[in-house]
């Protein structure tokens, strides 16, 4: 089945820094990827997403490029705020057609004023 | 759009006590839903995958028995930790996908339940 590596954290940045967190994926053809953020205390929810190679997913600030040369899908952002501490899961398919996901362990980002 | 509720947020229960978490989707209908459960500072280890009107399917490693699935409608699923024990105790989380026609693979999450067994 398909897998997901993570940059493993705790990332720690000031306020206005630039964030990169890498991930990197074992797929078979070209499966939607997924970045997910967890608040603290609450569930994931969708960051942002791209179904196809070269494709950008945006939001919120926050931008990653599916990039089918290297396998990977680096979440980006240009100026990150106190309000962005959370953690990241790059997520993808388990196998082609399905509906389940396998998820990266996690990377913890925490901003500093 | 694609809210997911879960209920209770949080529960502290004796042990040998059974819990329910109910999972909604609020303004879709979700033929599949998907309870995980996320120990601290770790990933989701997905537990099963919920179909409306149809037996859950288990991964491996969880025991189905102790852990019962309902998926009553296309809104509604609830996971039953029965007999519950301390080692019980984590985040769960369910998610659910989108109903209608066509694949697709965007998963809504719900806010999640911490349990707690005492």
């Amino acid at each position: 089945g398909n897998s997901v590596t993570q940059m493993e954290g705790p990332v720690t940045l000031s306020e206005e820094a630039f964030l990169t967190i890498n991930c990197t994926y074992t797929a078979t053809g070209y499966p939607s990827l997924f970045w997910y953020v967890q608040y603290p205390g609450e569930g994931l929810q969708l960051l942002l997403k791209a179904t196809k190679a070269d494709d950008k997913g945006s939001n919120k600030g926050f931008e990653a490029t599916y990039r089918k040369e290297t396998t990977s899908f680096h979440l980006e952002k240009g100026s990150v705020q106190v309000s962005d501490s959370a953690v990241y899961f790059c997520a993808l398919p388990t196998q082609g057609g399905s509906e389940k996901l396998v998820f990266g362990k996690g990377t913890k980002l925490t901003v500093n004023p | 759009g694609a809210v997911v509720s879960q209920h209770p947020s949080r529960v502290i229960c004796k042990s040998g006590t059974s819990v329910k978490i109910e999972c909604r989707s609020l303004d879709f209908q979700a033929t599949t839903m998907f309870w995980y459960r996320q120990f601290p500072k770790q990933s989701l280890m997905l537990m099963a995958t919920s179909n409306e009107g149809s037996k859950a399917t288990y991964e491996q490693g969880v025991e189905k028995d102790k852990f019962l699935i309902n998926h009553a409608s296309l809104t509604l699923s609830t996971l039953t930790v029965t007999s519950a024990h301390p080692e019980d105790s984590s985040f769960y989380i369910c998610s659910a996908i989108s109903g209608g026609l066509g694949y697709t693979d965007t998963q809504y999450f719900g806010p999640g339940t911490r349990l707690t067994v005492l």
